[in-house]
């Protein structure tokens, strides 16, 4: 089945900085997911989005629905260490054949 | 939260053992799902479920199988282990009232087959 393309596929950054990642698809979605995942663990949602235009934010994040529907970003603002781990973007249409990106890995230096 | 739960958290066996993952779910969601996961790497899927007696292959080749007896409930099985089995295993379920189609996830299930 079709993947997502993400990217960047990992980031090094300074503590305090921003980070921008995001995803792009072949097909149309109407939903948009983004999850992080740490070390041994499961994937977190983070932020969901289901209308195209969209400007979702939780905290320091905030995740954009791409007006085309094949595309969407998430922005980190002010990075601290604990933003370390994978960044998973995923979508699908119709809550039908979730599709997950690669990841993107955030390293985030004190 | 998510309440999906996965047994064992971690299991090292020797190869030829039979061994099966443990996945239990207590939103009343329809579709469960096992991803296969590599340490840092992608998701793949490997089989999910739409309900009880439901069961399809997903996009990545296993040699699991996997049942739906319960809607709460999603074993996969390994009949005879071996070392390319070692992976993390992922569960996880969407659905129930209001589906919005997210995936909540289990903490994983990390298989070392020696």
């Amino acid at each position: 089945g079709q993947q997502l393309n993400q990217s960047p596929q990992s980031m090094f950054i300074q503590e305090g900085e921003d980070v921008s990642m995001n995803c792009t698809s072949s097909s149309i979605f109407n939903t948009w997911l983004w999850y992080k995942q740490d070390p041994g663990e499961g994937p977190v949602l983070l932020i969901a989005l289901y209308k195209a235009g969209e400007l979702t934010s939780n905290g320091r994040l905030t995740a954009q629905f791409g007006i085309t529907r094949k595309d969407s970003f998430l922005n980190i603002s002010a990075s601290i260490p604990s933003d370390v781990g994978i960044y998973f973007c995923a979508g699908s249409y119709n809550n039908n054949d979730m599709r997950f990106g690669a990841g993107t890995r955030l390293t985030v230096k004190p | 939260e998510a309440d999906i739960y996965q047994t064992p958290r971690y299991l090292v066996i020797g190869t030829g053992k039979k061994i099966t993952l443990e996945c239990s779910q207590t939103m009343g969601h329809d579709k469960m799902y096992w991803y296969q996961q590599d340490p840092g790497m992608e998701l793949h899927l490997i089989h999910y479920s739409y309900g009880v007696n439901s069961t399809e292959k997903g996009d990545l080749s296993s040699e699991s199988t996997v049942s739906r007896i319960r809607t709460e409930h999603f074993p996969l099985t390994l009949e005879s282990a071996r070392p390319s089995h070692t992976s993390q295993y992922l569960c996880a379920s969407s659905g129930g009232q209001g589906n919005t189609g997210e995936l909540f996830f289990g903490e994983g299930s990390r298989l070392t087959v020696l």
